[in-house]
Protein backbone atom coordinates (compact mmCIF):
# COMPACT_ATOMS: atom_id res chain seq x y z
CA UNK A 1 0.00 0.00 0.00
CA UNK A 2 0.61 3.60 -0.48
CA UNK A 3 3.67 5.08 2.77
CA UNK A 4 3.69 8.87 2.90
CA UNK A 5 6.86 10.62 4.28
CA UNK A 6 7.17 13.95 5.38
CA UNK A 7 9.60 16.23 6.52
CA UNK A 8 10.42 17.91 8.69
CA UNK A 9 8.22 17.33 11.52
CA UNK A 10 8.58 21.18 13.05
CA UNK A 11 9.70 24.28 11.13
CA UNK A 12 10.57 27.71 12.57
CA UNK A 13 10.53 30.45 10.62
CA UNK A 14 10.71 34.27 11.10
CA UNK A 15 8.03 36.04 9.49
CA UNK A 16 8.62 37.31 5.79
CA UNK A 17 10.51 34.22 5.22
CA UNK A 18 9.93 31.39 3.45
CA UNK A 19 8.70 27.68 4.32
CA UNK A 20 8.74 24.42 2.62
CA UNK A 21 8.01 21.44 3.83
CA UNK A 22 8.64 18.00 1.76
CA UNK A 23 6.66 14.43 1.28
CA UNK A 24 7.96 11.28 -0.71
CA UNK A 25 4.92 8.51 -1.80
CA UNK A 26 6.08 5.05 -2.52
CA UNK A 27 3.13 4.26 -4.89
CA UNK A 28 3.16 5.20 -8.87
CA UNK A 29 0.35 4.96 -9.36
CA UNK A 30 -1.15 7.80 -6.92
CA UNK A 31 -2.20 11.25 -8.29
CA UNK A 32 -3.79 13.11 -6.19
CA UNK A 33 -2.09 15.21 -3.29
CA UNK A 34 -3.56 17.06 -1.00
CA UNK A 35 -2.40 19.15 1.84
CA UNK A 36 -4.22 20.41 4.58
CA UNK A 37 -3.51 22.87 7.34
CA UNK A 38 -4.89 22.47 10.56
CA UNK A 39 -5.47 24.93 13.09
CA UNK A 40 -6.08 23.94 17.25
CA UNK A 41 -10.01 24.07 16.92
CA UNK A 42 -10.67 24.20 13.74
CA UNK A 43 -10.03 20.91 12.16
CA UNK A 44 -8.12 20.57 9.07
CA UNK A 45 -9.01 22.75 5.73
CA UNK A 46 -8.00 22.19 2.07
CA UNK A 47 -5.32 24.75 1.37
CA UNK A 48 -4.16 23.11 -1.99
CA UNK A 49 -4.27 20.43 -4.13
CA UNK A 50 -2.05 18.96 -7.06
CA UNK A 51 -2.83 16.14 -9.42
CA UNK A 52 -0.25 13.88 -11.23
CA UNK A 53 -0.98 15.59 -14.78
CA UNK A 54 1.01 19.06 -13.55
CA UNK A 55 3.84 19.74 -12.12
CA UNK A 56 3.33 23.28 -10.23
CA UNK A 57 0.16 24.50 -8.92
CA UNK A 58 0.54 28.08 -7.34
CA UNK A 59 -2.32 30.29 -5.27
CA UNK A 60 -0.90 33.42 -3.76
CA UNK A 61 1.50 32.57 -1.55
CA UNK A 62 1.05 28.87 -1.40
CA UNK A 63 2.26 26.31 -4.12
CA UNK A 64 2.80 22.94 -4.15
CA UNK A 65 5.51 21.09 -6.83
CA UNK A 66 5.04 17.37 -8.00
CA UNK A 67 8.07 15.31 -9.12
CA UNK A 68 6.61 12.11 -10.33
CA UNK A 69 10.03 10.48 -11.10
CA UNK A 70 11.23 10.83 -8.23
CA UNK A 71 8.03 10.43 -6.43
CA UNK A 72 8.06 13.39 -4.10
CA UNK A 73 6.08 16.87 -3.59
CA UNK A 74 6.23 19.96 -1.42
CA UNK A 75 4.32 22.90 -0.12
CA UNK A 76 6.19 26.29 -0.50
CA UNK A 77 4.80 29.29 1.87
CA UNK A 78 6.15 32.56 0.49
CA UNK A 79 6.09 35.84 3.01
CA UNK A 80 5.05 34.00 5.53
CA UNK A 81 2.85 35.15 8.72
CA UNK A 82 2.31 34.70 12.39
CA UNK A 83 -1.47 33.51 11.02
CA UNK A 84 0.36 30.75 9.04
CA UNK A 85 1.63 28.92 12.40
CA UNK A 86 -0.06 25.60 12.33
CA UNK A 87 0.58 21.77 11.38
CA UNK A 88 0.57 20.96 7.56
CA UNK A 89 -0.56 17.40 6.09
CA UNK A 90 0.31 16.30 3.10
CA UNK A 91 -1.31 13.19 1.62
CA UNK A 92 -1.40 10.89 -1.18
CA UNK A 93 -4.28 9.20 -2.83
CA UNK A 94 -3.71 5.34 -3.08
CA UNK A 95 -5.43 2.43 -5.43
CA UNK A 96 -8.61 1.56 -4.70
CA UNK A 97 -12.00 2.41 -5.66
CA UNK A 98 -12.88 4.13 -3.07
CA UNK A 99 -10.67 7.72 -1.52
CA UNK A 100 -8.60 6.83 0.52
CA UNK A 101 -5.77 9.02 1.33
CA UNK A 102 -2.89 8.39 3.38
CA UNK A 103 -1.28 10.91 4.91
CA UNK A 104 1.84 12.43 6.35
CA UNK A 105 2.76 12.79 9.81
CA UNK A 106 2.07 16.13 10.03
CA UNK A 107 4.86 19.45 10.37
CA UNK A 108 4.33 22.43 12.71
CA UNK A 109 5.18 24.93 11.13
CA UNK A 110 5.75 28.41 14.22
CA UNK A 111 6.13 31.72 12.07
CA UNK A 112 7.73 34.18 14.71
CA UNK A 113 6.97 37.81 14.29
CA UNK B 1 -15.68 26.72 9.68
CA UNK B 2 -15.97 24.01 7.26
CA UNK B 3 -19.45 22.88 7.31
CA UNK B 4 -18.42 19.85 8.97
CA UNK B 5 -19.47 19.92 13.01
CA UNK B 6 -18.40 17.04 15.23
CA UNK B 7 -19.24 16.50 18.94
CA UNK B 8 -18.76 15.98 21.51
CA UNK B 9 -15.44 18.34 21.37
CA UNK B 10 -13.97 16.64 24.24
CA UNK B 11 -14.40 13.30 26.07
CA UNK B 12 -13.27 11.28 28.85
CA UNK B 13 -14.02 8.19 29.33
CA UNK B 14 -13.41 4.62 31.49
CA UNK B 15 -12.51 1.53 29.68
CA UNK B 16 -16.05 -0.07 30.45
CA UNK B 17 -18.08 3.20 29.48
CA UNK B 18 -20.04 2.70 26.36
CA UNK B 19 -19.90 6.23 24.58
CA UNK B 20 -20.91 8.09 20.72
CA UNK B 21 -19.18 10.73 19.04
CA UNK B 22 -21.49 12.16 16.44
CA UNK B 23 -20.33 13.88 12.91
CA UNK B 24 -22.95 15.90 10.91
CA UNK B 25 -22.16 17.95 7.50
CA UNK B 26 -24.07 20.50 5.87
CA UNK B 27 -22.35 20.19 2.49
CA UNK B 28 -24.92 17.63 0.81
CA UNK B 29 -22.00 15.43 0.69
CA UNK B 30 -22.63 11.71 -0.34
CA UNK B 31 -19.45 9.92 1.36
CA UNK B 32 -18.36 10.67 5.19
CA UNK B 33 -15.02 9.11 7.01
CA UNK B 34 -13.67 8.65 10.38
CA UNK B 35 -10.13 9.48 10.92
CA UNK B 36 -7.88 8.76 14.08
CA UNK B 37 -4.99 11.01 14.91
CA UNK B 38 -2.37 9.81 17.62
CA UNK B 39 0.43 12.01 18.41
CA UNK B 40 3.82 12.06 16.15
CA UNK B 41 1.58 9.17 13.79
CA UNK B 42 -0.36 9.77 10.51
CA UNK B 43 -3.82 10.68 10.20
CA UNK B 44 -5.10 7.14 9.93
CA UNK B 45 -8.18 6.27 8.18
CA UNK B 46 -10.67 4.29 9.93
CA UNK B 47 -13.98 3.80 8.13
CA UNK B 48 -15.52 5.22 4.77
CA UNK B 49 -19.41 5.67 3.84
CA UNK B 50 -20.86 6.54 0.47
CA UNK B 51 -24.11 6.72 0.13
CA UNK B 52 -24.73 5.55 3.94
CA UNK B 53 -22.85 2.44 2.95
CA UNK B 54 -19.70 1.45 3.77
CA UNK B 55 -17.28 0.95 1.93
CA UNK B 56 -13.84 0.96 4.16
CA UNK B 57 -13.33 -0.77 7.44
CA UNK B 58 -9.42 -0.16 7.23
CA UNK B 59 -8.77 -3.29 9.95
CA UNK B 60 -10.86 -1.05 12.90
CA UNK B 61 -11.40 -3.16 16.47
CA UNK B 62 -14.60 -4.09 16.83
CA UNK B 63 -14.51 -1.66 19.77
CA UNK B 64 -15.14 1.08 17.49
CA UNK B 65 -18.49 1.02 15.93
CA UNK B 66 -19.91 3.09 13.12
CA UNK B 67 -23.13 3.82 12.11
CA UNK B 68 -24.22 6.07 9.56
CA UNK B 69 -28.16 6.63 9.44
CA UNK B 70 -28.22 8.50 6.44
CA UNK B 71 -25.87 10.77 4.13
CA UNK B 72 -25.21 13.86 6.93
CA UNK B 73 -24.83 11.89 10.03
CA UNK B 74 -22.37 9.51 10.78
CA UNK B 75 -21.40 8.40 14.25
CA UNK B 76 -19.08 6.41 16.02
CA UNK B 77 -20.34 4.12 18.86
CA UNK B 78 -17.41 3.60 21.41
CA UNK B 79 -17.16 0.68 24.10
CA UNK B 80 -14.87 -1.16 25.90
CA UNK B 81 -11.89 0.87 24.92
CA UNK B 82 -8.55 1.40 25.58
CA UNK B 83 -5.94 3.78 26.94
CA UNK B 84 -4.10 3.22 23.70
CA UNK B 85 -7.41 4.45 21.91
CA UNK B 86 -6.69 7.93 23.31
CA UNK B 87 -6.08 10.34 20.30
CA UNK B 88 -8.31 12.54 18.14
CA UNK B 89 -11.02 11.72 16.12
CA UNK B 90 -11.78 13.46 13.11
CA UNK B 91 -14.83 13.36 10.57
CA UNK B 92 -14.62 14.20 6.99
CA UNK B 93 -17.13 14.18 4.55
CA UNK B 94 -16.91 14.96 0.23
CA UNK B 95 -19.00 14.98 -2.12
CA UNK B 96 -18.37 11.36 -3.42
CA UNK B 97 -15.73 8.90 -3.05
CA UNK B 98 -14.14 9.28 -6.90
CA UNK B 99 -10.24 9.79 -6.38
CA UNK B 100 -9.67 13.73 -6.26
CA UNK B 101 -12.73 14.66 -3.99
CA UNK B 102 -11.88 16.97 -1.90
CA UNK B 103 -12.38 16.22 2.02
CA UNK B 104 -13.93 18.65 4.44
CA UNK B 105 -12.62 18.29 8.08
CA UNK B 106 -14.94 18.83 11.22
CA UNK B 107 -12.69 19.88 14.15
CA UNK B 108 -12.48 16.56 15.95
CA UNK B 109 -13.53 14.96 19.20
CA UNK B 110 -10.47 14.95 21.53
CA UNK B 111 -10.96 11.64 23.20
CA UNK B 112 -9.27 10.07 26.55
CA UNK B 113 -9.70 7.36 27.76
CA UNK B 114 -8.61 6.26 31.46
Amino acid sequence: GENVEQHPSTLSVQEGDSAVIKCTYSDSASNYFPWYKQELGKGSQLIIDIRSNVGEKKDQRIAVTLNKTAKHFSLHITETQPEDSAVYFCAASSQGGSEKLVFGKGTKLTVNP
Amino acid sequence: ETGVTQTPRHLVMGMTNKKSLKCEQHLGHNAMYWYKQSAKKPLELMFVYNFKEQTENNSVPSRFSPECPNSSHLFLHLHTLQPEDSALYLCASSQGIDRGNEQFFGPGTRLTVL
